[in-house]
């Protein structure tokens, strides 16, 4: 089946350094990647949508100044979290729209935790 | 946008009983509704989904109904065993391979043996 690959799996990062966190689609063209985060015991709540080759559309109170989106191929998209803080700490996951021949649905990849010291 | 509201955010039950987990979406555009079973520190499992030209779908000990008329859609468990404590969201999207995923808050659900 469809694989995301997601790297790092957790990042310890002191207050004002950026971290980048990288998706690959390992056996499929993903056009479309979706950014969440989510919080201890909440939800995925949705940060941003990218889409290869174009700027990425950020939901509503998403800083995109502070979390980078980059989806320079249909195989990799990037999120960097910018001149990070503690309060950017959060479980971070991508999710790859499938599509075309693998049919329909969403692959996760398998999250980042991240934690600003 | 679409917001898709989840309860109950708990629910407990005795090993072999039922449960059921409700959700409700606000943009009656959406056509895909997938349910999905998180363990902590771990990506979302795919357990059911359901389009919106179809009213149930079961697969096993799952189930999941769908009311277009209303909005609202329920994941049904049957037989419930304690290795199925966990956390369930639901979603909605207006399309099942590109639209954005909007999931409901999550429900901790634990099966005591």
């Amino acid at each position: 089946g469809a694989v995301v690959s997601q790297h790092p799996s957790r990042v310890i990062c002191k207050s004002g350094t950026s971290v980048k966190i990288e998706c690959r689609s390992l056996d499929f063209q993903a056009t479309t990647m979706f950014w969440y985060r989510q919080f201890p015991k909440k939800s995925l709540m949705l940060m941003a949508t990218s889409n290869e080759g174009s700027k990425a559309t950020y939901e509503q109170g998403v800083e995109k100044d502070k979390f980078l989106i980059n989806h320079a191929s249909l195989t990799l998209s990037t999120l960097t979290v910018t001149s990070a803080h503690p309060e950017d700490s959060s479980f971070y996951i991508c999710s790859a729209a499938q599509g075309g021949q693998r049919g329909y649905g969403y692959t996760f990849g398998s999250g980042t935790r991240l934690t600003v010291v | 946008g679409e917001n898709v509201e989840q309860h109950p955010s708990t629910l407990s039950v005795q090993e072999g009983d039922s449960a059921v987990i409700k959700c409700t979406y606000s943009d009656s555009a959406s056509n895909y509704f997938p349910w999905y079973k998180q363990e902590l520190g771990k990506r979302p499992q795919l357990i059911i989904d359901i389009r919106s030209n179809v009213g149930e779908k079961k697969d096993q000990r799952i189930a999941v109904t769908l009311n277009k008329t209303a909005k609202h859609f329920s994941l049904h468990i049957t037989e419930t065993q304690p290795e199925d404590s966990a956390v369930y969201f639901c979603a909605a999207s207006l399309s099942s391979n590109t639209g954005k995923l909007i999931f409901g808050q999550g429900t901790t659900l634990q099966v005591k043996p």
